[in-house]
């Protein structure tokens, strides 16, 4: 994998159900990985920055796992909510520069 | 406090004229990034800056590109002779230092061109 990669590309969740998506990249010389949430008209909000080869981080609701060995990170959303509906972009960071995926469109449907 | 802010939030402009995009950092903060987001696509790195350092320019799609960062704080991104496939979200981000830690985001400029 050359590049950061997510999918789904979009999703619609019932309210209150639990979600979760995927970001892939590539595994060679790693640095760090980053998660953002980004609300329609507001800045990109970080909810995660992780560095370490199964680190899993959590805040509220949201938890997201890191495999550095294979590339490949996870971000989990328990008991969706509508304040959820979000575009969540991970990044892998080098030392100067994040390189993002494309994202994944969360819909939240009540 | 007071987050990182930009101006304007929305620019129309024609194709062929140059607009400056304006980026306060949070104050403090010794880095400062340039990303833009086309229509269907990711967000991407153009430029950044850390502290008296020479700027890594690498991700300026061509050279009607250009930022300048003074005194260490403000930037400006001036796009020249502006075409219609530079139509994005432009966002500016700040962090204390660069490196690991996450980066705060500027709510973004939205550029259209005619």
């Amino acid at each position: 994998i050359l590049n950061v990669e997510q999918s789904p590309q979009s999703l619609h969740v019932q309210e209150g159900d639990s979600t979760n998506f995927t970001c892939s990249f590539p595994s060679s010389n790693f640095y760090a990985l980053h998660w953002y949430r980004w609300e329609t008209a507001k800045s990109p909000e970080a909810l995660f920055v992780m560095t370490l080869n199964g680190d899993e981080k959590k805040k509220g609701r949201i938890s997201a796992t890191l495999n550095t060995k294979e590339g490949y990170s996870y971000l989990y959303i328990k008991g969706s909510q509508p304040e959820d509906s979000a575009t969540y972009l991970c990044a892998q960071g080098g030392a100067q520069k994040l390189v993002f995926g494309q994202g994944t469109r969360l819909t939240i449907n009540p | 406090g007071a987050g990182v802010s930009q101006s304007p939030s929305n620019k129309v402009t024609e194709k062929g004229k140059d607009v400056e995009l304006r980026c306060d950092p949070i104050s403090g903060h010794t880095a400062l990034y340039w990303y833009r987001q086309s229509l269907g696509q990711g967000l991407e790195f153009l430029i950044y800056f850390q502290g008296n350092s020479a700027p890594d320019k690498s991700g300026l799609p061509s050279d009607r590109f250009s930022a300048e960062r003074t005194g260490g704080s403000v930037s400006t991104l001036t796009i020249q002779r502006t075409q219609q496939e530079d139509s994005a979200v432009y966002l500016c981000a700040s962090s204390p230092l660069a490196g690991v830690g996450e980066q705060y985001f500027g709510p973004g400029t939205r550029l259209t061109v005619t």
